[in-house]
């Protein structure tokens, strides 16, 4: 189970911080990722880690904007988004095992409006 | 990045029909393990996307036989081959080779 938390409405420019609780695996054994959808439109990656959290890749899109974080004491992937925009107002889904996204969360609204 | 491309992007289908997706990339998605990561979502009205297919051609657990993937290199194709209400939603195919990973841009399936 992957559940989200953290979403909400931020004006442009300022910042949220999302969270993902799993369950039901072994959490530090898997890649992890976030991917996002805009209301309406379709599926976009936003970032991935490693296992041991050494390792982080982002889209060009949110690089330097947000970090993805793990706390796999705590079964836990966080998304720490600065800088916000209008056009990143979506749903943000948790995602396991980045090559094949086999178990996702329900998602988080994130709004980002004045 | 690699761009995977849908078609058709809507596909009306009669209950009991078949239909198919077509899904293509930009580049060769083999990875150097010899793997293709080449997936399938389906994404029912007001849920979350739910894997079908992964590396091209293995059904995930719980999804219906009715749902097969094939291909190879930069083409694949998503079969469903008797149609039920239930399969209404947007299927997605998303490449898990070259980072940044893609999707494509959803084929949109309803009952005509």
């Amino acid at each position: 189970q992957l559940v989200e938390s953290g979403g909400g409405l931020v004006h442009p420019g300022g910042s949220l911080r999302l969270s993902c609780v799993m369950s039901g695996f072994t959490f530090s054994s898997y890649w992890l990722s976030w991917v996002r959808q805009a209301p309406g439109k379709g599926l976009e990656w936003v970032a991935m880690i490693s296992v041991d959290g050494s390792k982080k890749n982002y889209v060009d899109s949110v690089e330097g904007r947000f970090t993805i974080s793990r706390d796999n004491a705590k079964n836990s992937l966080f998304l720490q988004m600065n800088s916000l925009r209008a056009e990143d107002t979506a749903v943000y889904y948790c995602a396991r095992e980045p090559r094949g996204l086999d178990y996702w969360g329900q998602g988080t609204l994130v709004t980002v409006s004045s | 990045d690699v761009v995977m491309t849908q078609s058709p992007l809507s596909l009306p289908v009669t209950l009991g029909q078949p239909a198919s997706i077509s899904c293509r990339s930009s580049q060769s998605l083999v990875y150097s393990d010899g793997n293709t990561y080449l997936n399938w979502f389906q994404q029912r009205p007001g849920q979350s996307p739910r894997r079908l297919i992964y590396k091209v051609s293995n059904r995930d657990s719980g999804v219906p036989d009715r749902f097969s993937g094939s291909g190879s290199g930069t083409d694949f194709t998503l079969k469903i081959s008797r149609v039920e209400a239930e399969d209404v939603g947007v299927y997605y195919c998303m490449q898990g080779t070259h980072w940044p990973f893609t999707f494509g841009p959803g084929t949109t399936v309803d009952i005509k």
